[in-house]
């Protein structure tokens, strides 16, 4: 199917733990961003990306790793994820620095 | 730095009531200005977006004009339904640097019959 995706849709996992949250897009969008959703927080940018194997840092990239070694997958890893990492994860594409199309998101609660 | 101020929620509007939500920004050069929409459980989607001052952007009875004078670029819709009952981001992009989109903190509206 065209467009961007994420998996899982939704994750529960503990403290301490490793957990990647995977995104994929089909238009070959250049641009590949990472965001978290929080109450009172809006959407902060975690990491985004320009091209495959360049990465920059967002907002609130601490605690998170990204790669891109192909243009249309861009993981979030959350090395040892900690309770303040629950959050609605959105992955979003451009080719632009223009209109971004955004992914379903992904609900991960850490325990 | 760049940032976009939004009207704080929740609005609560009866169906067919004019709607407005209060959109400001603070930028360097000339941004293009974008409102977008997330529904319950979606992610966020492109409502509509101007790219130049006077520039009005439309879409689903939903408009904005870009003020270059007042710094401003509000969401109006004529006469609201439930199914706009959502949360709207408003965002910048300085269209030129190595910038991504700055996103409002989004204002949540409850549309009921």
């Amino acid at each position: 199917d065209a467009g961007i995706t994420q998996s899982p849709r939704y994750k529960i996992t503990e403290t301490g733990r490793q957990v990647t949250l995977m995104c994929h897009q089909t238009w070959s969008h250049s641009y590949m961003f990472w965001y978290r959703q929080d109450l009172g927080h809006g959407l902060r940018l975690i990491y985004y990306s320009a091209a495959a194997d360049i990465t920059d840092k967002g907002e609130v990239p601490d605690g998170y790793v990204v790669s891109r070694s192909k243009t249309e997958n861009f993981p979030l890893t959350l090395e040892s994820a900690t309770r303040s990492q629950t959050s609605v994860y959105f992955c979003a594409s451009s080719e632009l620095w223009d209109t971004q199309y955004f992914g379903p998101g992904t609900r991960l609660t850490v325990l | 730095g760049d940032s976009v101020t939004q009207m704080e929620g929740p609005v609560t509007l009866s169906e067919e009531a004019f709607l407005t939500i209060n959109c400001t920004y603070t930028a360097t050069g000339y941004p293009s200005l974008f409102w977008y929409v997330q529904y319950p459980g979606e992610g966020l989607q492109l409502l509509l977006k101007a790219t130049k001052a006077d520039d009005k952007g439309s879409n689903k009875g939903f408009e904005a004009t870009y003020r270059k004078e007042t710094t401003s670029f509000h969401l109006e819709k004529g006469s609201v339904q439930v199914s706009d009952s959502a949360v709207y981001f408003c965002a910048l992009s300085l269209n030129s640097g190595n910038t991504p989109l700055v996103f409002g903190k989004g204002t949540r509206l409850s549309v009921i019959a």
